[in-house]
């Protein structure tokens, strides 16, 4: 497989702008999760698609924060009116769905500065 | 409730020598608990995994965990250190949860290695 693709990087922006970010999941998993981590902590789960479908969402994601997989394929994450406290990296990992034994494979992140 | 302690942000060993790194689980049933590597740009990667059975697990690159119930830990061990093995390693708890993989993280310890 050739992984899990996050783009961009590395992302800054002013405060009050809007950011997009991507990923691209393995090509034959359905499933997609976006974490959220910040200075010395770990990832925090944000939202899961299965497929299309968003099935959950945490209380992290406030009315800001937008998530979608249009075709079951890519995703999308937009924060829009960005805040200093926005400043994370946020990760994507995709999963094929087996149970227990369901193993996620996370990308590299995108690391978003909000000055 | 279920979370996850990692008593030592940052533990510096040498080349070649052992390596211990805790890590203490809240969850109210019997746990998932995982334990991920992170290489600085690098996304997190899966080193090992307990669900059941045999409480002494087995990963990659060496791993191993111990889970003790008895003392809600799931602590990682190695034998013998490699400089390449300098990174951040998170322990997980999480189960399922409406049919898809819900990890807690802990903060995570940032191993640093010397010659």
């Amino acid at each position: 497989d050739t992984g899990v693709s996050q783009d961009p990087r590395h992302k800054i922006t002013k405060r009050g702008q809007n950011v997009t970010f991507r990923c691209d999941p393995i090509s034959e998993h359905n499933r997609l999760y976006w974490y959220r981590q910040t200075l010395g902590q770990g990832p925090e789960f944000l939202t899961y698609f299965q497929n299309e479908a968003q099935l959950e969402k945490s209380r992290l994601l406030s009315d800001r924060f937008s998530a979608e997989r249009p075709k079951g394929s890519f995703s999308t994450l937009e924060i829009q009116r960005t805040e200093q406290g926005d400043s994370a990296m946020y990760l994507c990992a995709s999963s094929f769905p087996r149970g227990v034994n369901e193993k996620l494979f996370f990308g590299s992140g995108t690391q978003l500065s909000v000055l | 409730a279920q979370s996850v302690t990692q008593p030592d942000i940052h533990i510096t060993v040498s080349e070649g020598a052992s390596l211990e790194l805790r890590c203490n689980y809240s969850y109210g049933a019997t746990p998932y608990l995982f334990w991920y590597v992170q290489s600085p740009g690098q996304g997190l990667q899966l080193l090992l995994k307990y669900f059941s059975g045999d409480t002494l697990v087995q990963g990659i690159k060496g791993f191993e965990a111990e889970f003790k119930r008895s003392q809600s830990s799931f602590n990682l061990r190695k034998p013998s250190v490699h400089w390449s093995d300098a990174a951040e390693y998170f322990c997980a708890v999480g189960g399922y949860s409406g049919g898809y993989q819900k990890v807690t993280f802990g903060t995570g310890t940032k191993l640093q290695v010397i010659p």
